[in-house]
């Protein structure tokens, strides 16, 4: 299947900042998902998007899929270390069904 | 509800051996997932099935690899021979439709000596 990239593949970030990472498609999608993987553990959803231009939030995380569907941003405002983890956003366009490579988020205290 | 079900956790053997991973997935889930991941590789897609039927097998890296979904409560995925770069953690996951989410269970960590 044809994988999303996201950018960037690690991030480092002090504790109590602020990070983006970004999911890119070439093809329009119909959704996209997002998962966490916290280290050992196994992905677990975050939240769907299916609208152009769609923003939801959950607490410091806030989701938006582009105006084109072909592109999605995770926000994390003043990271935490429960934040560490790997983040992955997954296409899902009739049925063909591939996660990007994720971006792994270590956090320093 | 138990969530996705993954036996066994940790596997430990020896190259040439078989190996066989199994997955419950949640009960009325329509579509199951087997995945790999690897440091290297990350997460990839092995093989689904949907309605017990494999759908798309193109993920699965050799003949050494099957699976099968007998009924809609349980799949297998057989190594044989098993060999050392196929240590990985194996997911299994299920879902309502092909787009809706997908639950993971919590994977089988196999290391092949």
């Amino acid at each position: 299947g044809q994988q999303v990239m996201q950018i960037p593949q690690y991030q480092h970030v002090q504790e109590g900042e602020d990070f983006t990472t970004y999911c890119n498609s070439s093809t329009t999608l119909s959704n996209i998902q997002w998962y966490k993987q916290r280290p050992g553990g196994h992905p677990v959803f975050l939240i769907q998007l299916v609208k152009s231009g769609e923003v939801k939030k959950q607490k410091r995380l806030t989701f938006q899929f582009g105006e084109a569907k072909k592109n999605s941003s995770l926000h994390i405002t003043a990271t935490q270390t429960t934040d560490v983890g790997t983040y992955f956003c997954e296409r899902s366009n009739d049925y063909k069904l591939s996660f990007g490579a994720g971006t792994t988020v270590t956090v320093r205290a | 509800d138990a969530g996705v079900i993954q036996s066994p956790r940790h596997e430990v053997t020896e190259m040439g051996q078989e190996v066989t991973l199994r997955c419950k997935p949640i009960s009325g889930h329509d579509y199951l997932f087997w995945y790999r991941q690897t440091m290297m590789r990350g997460l990839e897609l092995l093989i689904y099935f949907n309605n017990n039927v494999p759908i798309d097998d193109s993920g699965m890296p050799e003949d050494r690899f099957s699976a099968k979904m007998p009924n809609a409560s349980f799949s297998t995925l057989k190594i044989q021979p098993s060999e050392p770069r196929d240590s990985a953690v194996y997911f299994c996951a299920s879902s309502l439709g092909g787009e809706g989410t997908q639950y993971f269970g919590p994977g089988t960590r196999l290391l092949v000596l």
